[in-house]
């Protein structure tokens, strides 16, 4: 089983603050995800990245695949309360089904 | 499209009662999957299926049955509950670019 560690587990920021979270492993993945989850609601995928070093960004996100593909980040500048949520890294190793994450619970206050 | 729906949306059951979580998709695709999600755990996947008539087990598969009659229905059957299967539960319906679309979740609580 390849295992997904996320953090922080929990951040708590100010409106219009910038932040990153982080998702790490031992093994590396042919591929990664991120996903935001609401209260009451399944997740929603965000972005998927295929290549080490690979950096995408969707508007105010900016998300980063590691050189070894062992790796990911997730940078949000000048948050909003919108973006107040779980969010979920999760990869799929070569051959194998995709492994989530903990989770990373944010909270943007107005 | 109404893409993944599940039902019921929450119940309640009492230890050793049995029953079904139904899901559905309408995007005709082949890979399905069940996940429980519990509290600083993420989502752990219980049982999947690559098309019509295969199923396969998961993670946490012990104390769940699935079956695929469908390409649209992917059931999650409990056998005889346990308060360790309080949760909540998404169906997942995956595009052939392992893209994955989540229904809206069911509730459970066993007492």
């Amino acid at each position: 089983t390849q295992l997904l560690e996320q953090s922080p587990q929990f951040l708590s920021i100010q409106e219009g603050e910038n932040l990153t979270v982080y998702c790490n492993s031992s093994s590396v993945f042919s591929s990664l995800q991120w996903y935001r989850q609401e209260p009451g609601e399944g997740p929603v995928l965000l972005v998927t990245v295929v290549t080490g070093g690979e950096v995408k960004k969707l508007k105010r996100l900016t998300f980063q695949f590691g050189d070894a593909r062992k790796d990911s980040s997730l940078h949000i500048t000048a948050a909003q309360p919108g973006d107040t949520g779980l969010y979920l890294c999760a990869g799929i190793a070569s051959g194998s089904r995709l492994t989530f994450g903990e989770g990373t619970q944010l909270t943007v206050n107005p | 499209n109404a893409g993944v729906t599940q039902t019921p949306k929450f119940q309640v059951l009492k230890t050793g009662q049995s029953m079904t979580l139904q899901c559905a998709q309408d995007m005709n695709h082949e890979y399905m999957s069940w996940y429980r999600q519990d509290p600083g755990m993420g989502l752990r996947l219980i049982h999947y299926s690559v098309g019509a008539g295969i199923t396969d087990q998961g993670e946490v598969p012990n104390g769940y049955n699935v079956s695929r009659s469908t390409t649209e229905d992917f059931p999650l059957r409990l056998l005889s509950a346990a308060p360790s299967q309080t949760s909540v539960y998404f169906c997942a319906s995956t595009t052939a670019g392992n893209e994955q679309f989540f229904g809206p979740g069911t509730r459970l609580t066993v007492l």
